[in-house]
């Protein structure tokens, strides 16, 4: 059983397309992440949301929109593509907010933007 | 805030010997520390952690940590290394008790594993 899975796994487009990446896990947990891995495999965090709640958003461009239907999914959606959106995009999910809970996360979507 | 930092981009050893991935942080307070591994084309799997107690931490695949407030450090340490062991590692730090705060990730060590 996929614990964090997300679609698709690979999503190549042109710039100025707009296109969502979708995560939903089965673990239960109240709180989801959205990371960007660059290409040099810096990880950081963009938005993180408890209990359908944004509770984190980092200093990331407008044309990026998380929206959480419920709890077990939180989608990404980005507008206006550029170049420089190409990629790695891992959603996460942990049992709570506090910082003592690990994260899990799920297998990536690569994004390349041409 | 905080920070962390893995001051080696790559760790190589050879299967059977032990190995050791270092990682430091700077953080106000007593940190929650983490080690996630990283296979290629894989998203991130948690290792263990070091929340409070024991400063040496063991966890999953044979690995452990320890903790050691005075110099600051969580290096990740195995006793004996096998090659499946060849991954992207990242050390983490979150402060405690701060509310919604967000989880530092450090820049990734790879470990190569030669046969």
């Amino acid at each position: 059983d996929t614990a964090v899975s997300q679609t698709p796994k690979y999503l190549v487009t042109q710039m100025g397309n707009d296109k969502s990446i979708k995560c939903e896990q089965n673990l239960g947990h109240d709180t989801m992440y959205w990371y960007k891995q660059d290409s040099k495999k810096f990880l950081k965090i963009m938005f993180s949301y408890n209990n359908k709640e944004l509770i984190i958003n980092e200093t990331v461009p407008n044309r990026f929109s998380p929206k959480s239907p419920d709890k077990a999914h939180l989608n990404l959606h980005i507008n206006s593509l550029e170049l420089g959106d190409s990629a790695v995009y891992f959603c996460a999910s942990s049992q709570g907010s506090s910082g003592s809970y690990e994260q899990y996360f799920g297998p990536g979507t690569r994004l390349t933007v041409t | 805030a905080q920070s962390v930092a893995q001051p080696e981009d790559q760790v190589n050893v050879a299967e059977g010997n032990p190995l050791t991935v270092k990682c430091t942080y700077s953080v106000s307070g007593n940190p929650y520390l983490f080690w996630y591994v990283q296979y290629p084309n894989r998203g991130l799997q948690f290792l263990l952690k070091y929340i409070t107690g024991d400063n040496l931490v063991k966890g999953s695949y044979g690995f452990e940590a320890e903790f050691n407030k005075s110099q600051t450090s969580f290096h990740l340490k195995k006793p004996s290394a096998l090659v499946s062991d060849s991954a992207l590692y990242f050390c983490a730090v979150r402060a405690p008790n701060t509310g919604f705060q967000k989880l530092v990730f450090g820049t990734g060590t790879r470990l190569l594993v030669s046969p």
